[in-house]
């Protein structure tokens, strides 16, 4: 069985202000690591993936998450955050063995924006 | 199409009533996914199809909930005798390759159990 750990609920942050958004994982087995993002009354949209090779992942926007084995994290940051970055984001984790194929969530982080 | 759809994307109905929810996964995808996002319990597996697998169900809250795949590529999940700690809003995804489990999600089905 596996779990993730958000501790952020919030995290209220200036535009172009660097952002880190933390999530902690617990597997018995090997796993997959995701972000997705949710926009206000739209459904999830995948972030980045890490499923093998670099342990630095990059999404088109300028999102990178770094996969930690020791410290099973898998952080996501941002250097320069924009207003259009206000959503809520979820760290997710599916195991590569075992437990299925189901994805397990973290309860996710509202990023907030400001001017 | 394009991406995964659902239908209705609103639902509302009375305490006791069944309700059907709908899911067109992105076509060729073999794998789909029902999940369950609610204030309280945050995003849940429900239920999850590959091909002509047996369902893996391990997710779903009561013998009140059942899905069904119809030929590999339709999925409707069915909830009976509804009550309003049902209310939430139902997400499927699908997969191409569920060993690599990229899941894409529709927009999600609302339901509202008055």
């Amino acid at each position: 069985a596996q779990s993730v750990t958000q501790l952020d609920s919030q995290v209220p942050v200036f535009e172009e202000a660097p952002v880190e958004l933390r999530c902690n994982y617990s597997s018995s087995v090997s796993v997959y690591l995701f972000w997705y993002v949710q926009y206000p009354n739209q459904g999830l949209q995948l972030l980045l993936k890490y499923l093998s090779g670099s342990t630095l992942v990059e999404s088109i926007n300028g999102f990178e998450a770094e996969f930690n084995k020791s410290q099973t994290s898998f952080h996501l940051r941002k250097p320069s955050v924009h207003i259009s970055d206000t959503a809520e984001y979820f760290c997710a984790v599916s195991g590569l063995t075992g437990g299925g194929n189901k994805l397990t969530f973290g309860t996710g982080t509202q990023l907030k924006v400001e001017l | 199409g394009a991406g995964v759809s659902q239908s209705p994307s609103n639902k509302v109905t009375e305490k006791g009533k069944d309700v059907e929810l709908r899911c067109d996964p992105i076509s060729g995808h073999t794998a789909l996914y029902w999940y369950r996002q609610s204030l309280g319990q945050g995003l849940e597996f429900l239920i999850y199809f590959q091909g002509n697998s047996a369902p893996d169900k391990s997710g779903l809250p009561s013998d009140r909930f059942s899905a069904e795949r119809t030929g590999g590529s339709v999925s409707t999940l069915t909830i009976q005798r509804t009550q309003q700690e049902d209310s939430a809003v139902y997400l499927c995804a699908s997969s191409l390759v569920p060993s690599q489990n990229i899941q894409y999600f529709g927009a999600g089905t609302r339901l509202s159990v008055l």
